[in-house]
Formats: structure tokens, sequence, C-alpha cells
């Protein structure tokens, strides 16, 4: 079955640390996107990649960083630079278009 | 900044009645609006997209759409206890052919 795998479930994080979250896709979408959400709070955009080897910083970007050198993976590094990185982390994909997201299932990061 | 409003809730309505929920977007030229079903601890999931003024019917479902008036509402028919959740309107920007900008979410809870 297609869809998008995230791993791991659950991560943690020591101060000073880097970590690397992965999104993998087999739907063949072009477009893929990292959201982080915060309790009672809705989604913020991070980093989107609309084709390989192109990606643009969404609106909280500072201590973020992704690469995209094949359509099906979009990895997310959570560096050191980000002072609060505890959230629930959503990656998402779409064709053109953007007729709607596809998510999955999400990392939750926490700072121990 | 693009905006997309929603009233947080939480929004309590008895099994079997009907739930309305609404969002209202700042970006004039939209054209496609969606909604998301998120529970608690999981990823968004995608029950709805509307393009056009009007209504749009699904099962239990209705998505209104009135763009002179920018708001989009989704309605839930015989409302069950398995819907509560959060849910979350989309509104995909303008000029972006992938960008969804996302509401903070409404938070239904039905009564039995």
């Amino acid at each position: 079955d297609g869809g998008i795998t995230q791993s791991p479930k659950y991560l943690f994080r020591k101060e000073g640390q880097n970590v690397t979250l992965s999104c993998e896709q087999n739907l063949n979408h072009d477009a893929m996107y990292w959201y982080r959400q915060d309790p009672g709070q809705g989604l913020r955009l991070i980093y989107y990649s609309q084709i390989v080897n192109d990606f643009q910083k969404g609106d909280i970007a500072e201590g973020y960083s992704v690469s995209r050198e094949k359509k099906e993976s979009f990895p997310l590094t959570v560096t050191s630079a980000q002072k609060n990185p505890t959230a629930f982390y959503l990656c998402a994909s779409s064709v053109r278009g953007g007729y709607g997201y596809t998510f999955g299932s999400g990392t939750r990061l926490t700072v121990v | 900044q693009k905006e997309v409003e929603q009233n947080s809730g939480p929004l309590s309505v008895p099994e079997g009645a009907i739930a309305s929920l609404n969002c209202t977007y700042s970006d004039r030229g939209s054209q496609s609006f969606f909604w998301y079903r998120q529970y608690s601890g999981k990823s968004p999931e995608l029950i709805m997209s509307i393009y056009s003024n009007g209504d749009k019917e699904d099962g239990r479902f209705t998505a209104q759409l009135n763009k002179a008036s920018q708001y989009v509402s989704l309605l839930i028919r015989d409302s069950q206890p398995s819907d509560s959740a959060t849910y979350l309107c989309a509104v995909k920007e303008e000029y972006s052919s992938y960008k969804l900008i996302f509401g903070s979410g409404t938070r239904l809870l039905v009564r039995p």
C-alpha cells in the first residue's frame, strides 16, 4: 500500500545534540513538507520541497535543516540551535496542484 | 501574513445532533479548501475538500464554501462519539502550487 512512513515514532534528544527525523513516501508525490505541532496549537510549516534538490524555508525554519536527494525521501535534522524542539513533527506529501496533503504518522520529539 | 482562523472550542454536541464547524481565511484569492480530522496523538486525516462556492456532501459530512465572505464550514450530521476529534481547516495559498495554511483547529466533543 502507498503511504508515508515516518521514523522513529518517539525520539529523545539530549541538550546540544543533533537528531534526524526520517520521512519516506511511495506515493510518487512531487512535493513534501515538514510541520511542527505544539500542544493545543495548529501546524506550523518548517520546510517544504517541490522537486528533488530544491527546498524552501517555511515559517519557522531556524534551527532545522533538510535535504531532498531523492523524490521519495525528505529527512529533517533538528540541530542544537533549535532551543525548544519538544513537539510533534509531521511529514506530508502532495501531488502538483496541492489537492490536499497525505500525512505520515508523526514523530514525537522530547528533549531530556 | 495570511491567516486561517478557527474557534478552538471545545464544541460540545449530543450524539445524533448536527455539529457545525466554521473557518475564516484572509487570502481572498484562495481557491482550494480542505478539512482534516485529527484524533488526539495522531496525524491529520483528510476528510473533505471543496473548490467551488456552495455545498459539497460526502456521507454525513457537508462542506460549505462562501468565497465572497471568505468562510468555509463543515457540518457533521448524526454526530457520533467517534467524531470527537480536532478538526483542522486548511487553505491553499493563491499563488502557490502546493502550500497549505492551517488553522489551529476546533475541538469537537460528542456526548453519548
